[in-house]
């Protein structure tokens, strides 16, 4: 089993929808999550960083972490076709140099 | 500005040629670290360095080495004992290596192919 799982999409929504995209992971020593934004052929941009449970807004963008379930989520209000790119969850635990990393979800925003 | 800079962002490499991808980073970070990333696969830690002159394998690194002599490089050589070595390769830094909850920032990637 791996420890974080992401559904790969591919994800199409019109513009305007609200998007949910979602991890779960299994291993409970994860405190600190993030999620990435990847457009093609460029390197992942850092989105949204959380830690422990909870929620996180940024503008459009709402984070949430749920550890007792094990489940984490981004939602995207208003989707904007610039939106149209991979997003990755990320998350790492105490004493951890390295990041645990979903294979990415791919979205689409049709105008 | 400051940022993570990979050069050169298209590489062709002929079977049994070791290859050196470069990354520079001016953001004054003591961590970083070279990903690998395919499709369906998500990214892979290949190598990290919390510190000059100092560097650990992550879960992918047969077929690669690394060297940190300086805090702002840290580049990557791809040898021929890599067995399936095109892929997108992703380089990237952060400020505490050894901390929980740091934040790792990467760089617009090198793509590798084998020829």
């Amino acid at each position: 089993q791996k420890e974080v799982e992401q559904d790969p999409g591919p994800l199409s929504v019109p513009e305007g929808a609200i998007v949910s995209l979602n991890c779960t992971y299994s291993n409970s020593a994860f405190q600190y999550f993030m999620w990435y934004r990847q457009y093609s052929r460029k390197g992942p941009e850092l989105l949204m960083y959380t830690y422990s449970s909870g929620n996180k807004e940024d503008g459009r963008f709402t984070a949430q972490v749920d550890k007792s379930s094990k489940y984490i989520s981004l939602f995207i209000r208003d989707s904007q076709p610039s939106d149209s790119a991979t997003y990755l969850c990320a998350m790492s635990r105490t004493g951890a140099n390295n990041l645990f990393f979903g294979t990415g979800t791919r979205l689409t925003v049709i105008p | 500005d400051g940022g993570i800079t990979q050069s050169p962002k298209y590489l062709f490499r002929k079977e049994g040629q070791n290859v050196t991808l470069s990354c520079e980073q001016n953001l004054n970070h003591d961590a970083m670290y070279w990903y690998r990333q395919d499709p369906g696969q998500g990214l892979r830690l290949i190598y990290y360095s919390q510190i000059v002159n100092d560097f650990q394998k992550g879960d992918i690194a047969e077929g690669y080495s690394v060297s940190r002599e300086k805090k702002e490089s840290f580049p990557l050589t791809v040898t021929s004992a890599q067995k399936n070595p095109t892929a997108f390769y992703l380089c990237a830094s952060s400020t505490q290596g050894d901390r929980a909850g740091n934040t790792i920032y990467f760089g617009e990637g090198s793509w590798l192919t084998v020829v």
